[in-house]
């Protein structure tokens, strides 16, 4: 099993900073398989990015994801006020399929 | 655009039978081109992905699960279900279904899960 491990736990932040969001696999993944999703409070995950670096429709261009082999970033280039929530990384080549544990970024 | 729903009791006994239901509009199961699935949230924690399957027979768990779970298919009412055995306070979790895109699953040409359900609460208590 592929263990996905996000750091930092929680990141506290103000609008308009920038975010960045490590993601690191116990062993390598391959980039078309390794996803980005949102999530808030009483909603379901929301996809941001899949293999390592492209953005799901819809989102903005001030998410984006890269990384190789064992490790893994999302960047959040200014962060709006609805970026604030928890946001994992999510491996889907290799069964079973795992996630991280999470990151919550926060307003500081 | 494929939109799922689940469904199910929110309050199931210990070492009773959780069953859930996951409803399709706006695409067929029966599409091998789509991908379908569940996952699950223990209160307060992170997701936990516990099974996939094609409509044309590819079909995969997470080990820790796989002796308890089971996954159907209803084309007549083009919803999928899931069955878990034996549950206990440790399968209290949100559970949700969800799809993603298969250009051609059995090659590796899919794309991780999108759309998802809202997610069901199932409490397990006595």
């Amino acid at each position: 099993e592929i263990v996905l491990t996000q750091s930092p736990g929680t990141l506290s932040l103000s609008p308009g900073e920038r975010a960045a969001l490590s993601c690191r696999a116990s062993q390598s993944v391959s980039s078309t398989y390794l996803a980005w999703y949102q999530q808030k409070p009483s909603q379901a995950p929301r996809l941001l990015i899949y293999g390592a670096s492209s953005r799901a429709t819809g989102i903005p261009d001030r998410f984006s994801g890269s990384g190789s082999g064992t490790d893994f970033t999302l960047t959040i280039s200014r962060l709006e006020p609805e970026d604030f929530a928890v946001y994992y990384c999510h491996q889907y080549g290799s069964s079973p399929w795992t996630f991280g544990q999470g990151t919550r970024v926060e307003i500081k | 655009q494929v939109q799922l729903q689940e469904s199910g009791p929110g309050l199931v006994k210990p070492s009773e039978t959780l069953s859930l239901t996951c409803s399709v509009s706006g695409g067929s199961i029966t599409d091998n081109s789509f991908y379908w699935g569940w996952i699950r949230q223990p209160p307060g924690k992170g997701l936990e992905w516990i099974a996939n399957f094609t409509y044309s027979g590819s079909t995969y768990f997470i080990p820790s699960l796989n002796s308890r779970v089971t996954i159907s298919v209803d084309t007549s009412k083009n919803h999928f279900s899931l069955k878990l055995s034996s549950v206990t306070a440790a399968d209290t979790a949100v559970y949700y279904c969800a799809s993603g895109s298969a250009p051609h699953y059995a090659s590796g040409t899919y794309f991780p899960f999108d759309p998802w359900g809202q997610g069901v609460q199932v409490t397990v208590s006595s």
